[in-house]
């Protein structure tokens, strides 16, 4: 299967600053990169969806002002969680998604545990 | 109605047995269905993806879809210990590229 990274894979940062994750795509151009959350025993809840080179289109009640996403190529989008508090502090997830065969696959980065002290 | 709804469990099975997983979704238009598997503080992976009516099989795991009925579903045989993960069901709807997920089922299985 295709290969997604993310960095870092876990991080630890203070109420108010600023955390960036980025996610690239190895072997492949993703067409498109989802960012999501997932909380403790919790499912996986999609926060927006990114095309390269366009603005990114977020799930309601995400706040676009707060987590911007950046998607400069076909196979690097970032997550900047701008301000962040303790409430913040989840498990970011990234995927991308590649047409092959008429049909669209998305494969999964490992994930970036946040924790806002 | 939710979307993708899928019994959250746990699901218990014996070690060697088969474990059947089961998804239903709502919207009638949907294409393509796919299954990941996540084990606990891990991300999810792809295990298989099936887009025709009918079985379609990969090793240990046969995907199984039925259109008319709106159903998708996962088996696993020789279940093993290394399978006790939540299982997430995915359907891609109106013909682009999102996945709307299930909140998964717990599967367990038990020496």
């Amino acid at each position: 299967g295709a290969v997604v990274s993310q960095h870092p894979s876990w991080v630890i940062c203070k109420s108010g600053t600023s955390v960036k994750i980025e996610c690239r795509s190895l072997d492949f151009q993703a067409t498109t990169m989802f960012w999501y959350r997932q909380f403790p025993k919790q499912s996986l809840m999609l926060m927006a969806t990114s095309n390269e080179g366009s603005k990114a289109t977020y799930e309601q009640g995400v706040e676009k002002d707060k987590f911007l996403i950046n998607h400069a190529s076909l196979t690097l989008s970032t997550l900047t969680v701008t301000s962040a508090h303790p409430e913040d502090s989840s498990f970011y997830i990234c995927s991308a998604s590649y047409r092959l065969a008429g049909l669209y696959e998305q494969y999964f980065g490992p994930g970036t545990r946040l924790t806002v002290t | 109605q939710k979307e993708v709804e899928q019994n959250s469990g746990p699901l218990s099975v014996p070690e060697g047995a088969i474990a059947s997983l089961n998804c239903t979704y709502s919207d009638r238009g949907s294409q393509s269905f796919f299954w990941y598997r996540q084990y606990s503080g891990k991300s999810p992976e792809l295990i298989m993806f099936i887009y025709s009516n009918g079985d379609k099989e990969d090793g240990r795991f046969t995907a199984q879809l039925n259109k008319a009925s709106q159903y998708v579903s996962l088996l696993i045989r020789d279940s093993q210990p290394s399978d006790s993960a939540t299982y997430l069901c995915a359907v891609n709807t109106g013909g682009g590229n999102k996945l709307t997920f299930g909140t998964g089922t717990q599967l367990k299985v038990e020496l």
